[in-house]
């Protein structure tokens, strides 16, 4: 069965520090790839999203990238944090172009 | 622009009594929606879905009504439990460019 995980559970950062927010999938191949942000107030917003190794796709500008290394892993990241970065943010998976996305256990990220 | 809407932003229900949770779209090229469920500091788990050809589709206690003219879609849960306190998502996708639109959510207090 396919699992996806991700960590750190929870982050504090300053203002200003980097970021690297670490994703994998086990269980399946080729997956489609996707990072959303869940702020105070709002849905869930799609940030990125891959199809396959390198490929990457912005949905909306802002303060962070995303990188997809491996077939079964998604990377968010960030060179300065900015305190509208705060969030609790998700990385989930899709066979193909399925409607479905399974979504990981989430990063409650905190900038102060 | 938001194109899935979650007007009201909670819903507290009594145990044993039916929850209704609603949603509105604006694309009339969604062809397909899915509703997921989120508890605190967790991923959102897959709930339900509906295609566009139909008008309801019933699984246990979760039933969702499309209305395609009215571009309006329900979740009904008969009977609520306290366990379904959760937050609800409702997500619309285009078969297009496989993409998923969430809108913001409804907290769900089912009351014991």
């Amino acid at each position: 069965s396919q699992t996806i995980h991700q960590w750190p559970a929870t982050l504090v950062q300053p203002v200003g520090s980097p970021l690297s927010l670490e994703c994998t999938v086990e269980g399946t191949s080729n997956p489609n790839l996707y990072w959303y942000r869940q702020a105070a107030g709002r849905g869930l917003q799609l940030l990125f999203y891959s199809v396959g190794i390198g490929q990457i796709s912005s949905e909306v500008p802002q303060n962070l990238s995303a990188s997809r290394p491996q077939d079964r892993q998604f990377i968010l990241s960030s060179k300065k944090l900015l305190l509208s970065d705060s969030g609790f943010y998700l990385c989930a998976w899709s066979p193909g172009t399925s409607s479905r996305r399974v979504f990981g256990p989430g990063t409650r990220l905190t900038v102060l | 622009d938001q194109q899935v809407k979650q007007n009201s932003p909670s819903l507290s229900v009594q145990e044993g009594r039916i929850s209704i949770l609603n949603c509105d779209y604006t694309n009339s090229m969604f062809d397909y929606f899915l509703w997921y469920k989120k508890y605190p500091a967790e991923g959102p788990t897959f709930l339900i879905s509906i295609s566009s050809i139909k008008d309801k589709n019933e699984d246990g206690r979760f039933t969702v009504f499309l209305n395609k003219s009215a571009k309006h879609l329900s979740l009904h849960i008969v009977p609520s439990q306290p366990g379904d306190s959760a937050v609800y998502f409702c997500a619309a996708h285009t078969g297009a460019n496989s993409k998923l639109t969430f809108g913001k959510g409804i907290t769900l207090s089912v009351r014991p």
